[in-house]
């Protein structure tokens, strides 16, 4: 089967840096891509791994192992703002039927 | 504002009724896309449409039905719906299919309320 592992909650405190995991057990996976979702508000995408390594932007990075099946988010210097439920989704499928699927979840709570 | 908007927002429904969830991309994408989002549960695709085809049916029951008359808007027909549907309904887009590549773009949801 096609499944996501994260963490359901993590909690940090301003200007620290917090890392979620996220292993997945499927085949057909050629990336993994992270989005954020406030209460309330809608997905939004925050990284695309298609190769092994890590990708930073700005505060966030993110890290995948293709080989261990195995990725992370990486947020820096912790704002109150960065609260918010955070999903890793398995990029499956071939270049033009591509389609995410999608984690659990993993709540963020940020505190002063 | 993402580019992506739906409505209603909020719709609350009996078992028997009928009624649509719209939603429309401004951003010259070609593939939408319908997301079902309960509490404590991922993200399930629904639906997928490319170029207007849909490309895409996840094992959805019936009575959900979906229409794509154009690349800019999609639709989801509810009829007869159980109180286990309730949940976030969420449309997206994106450029094209390639998965990771093309980002995907959210709107802000319809919270359904089957009772």
């Amino acid at each position: 089967g096609q499944s996501l592992e994260q963490p359901s909650e993590v909690t940090a405190v301003e200007g620290a840096i917090v890392q979620i995991n996220c292993t997945y057990q499927t085949s057909g996976f050629y990336g993994l891509s992270w989005y954020q979702q406030h209460d309330g508000g809608a997905p939004t995408f925050l990284s695309y791994n298609a190769l092994d390594g890590l990708e930073e932007t700005g505060r966030f990075s993110s890290f995948l192992s293709r080989s261990d099946s195995y990725g992370y988010l990486l947020l820096q210097e912790l704002q109150m703002k960065d609260s918010a439920s955070y999903f890793c989704a398995g990029v499956h499928g071939s270049s033009n039927t591509g389609k995410l699927i999608f984690g659990q979840g993993t709540t963020l709570q940020v505190k002063p | 504002e993402t580019g992506v908007t739906q409505t209603p927002r909020h719709l609350v429904m009996g078992m028997t009724n009928k009624k649509s969830l719209k939603c429309e991309q401004h951003l010259g994408h070609n593939a939408m896309y319908w997301y079902k989002q309960s509490a404590k549960k991922p993200l399930e695709l629904m639906f997928v449409y490319n170029f207007k085809e849909q490309t895409e049916n996840n094992s959805v029951p019936s009575r959900f039905s979906p229409e794509c008359p154009n690349s800019s808007h999609l639709f989801l027909h509810l009829h007869t719906l159980q109180p286990e549907d309730s949940a976030l309904y969420l449309c997206a887009s994106s450029q094209d299919r390639d998965g990771g590549k093309d980002t995907q773009y959210f709107g802000p949801g319809t919270r359904l309320t089957v009772l």
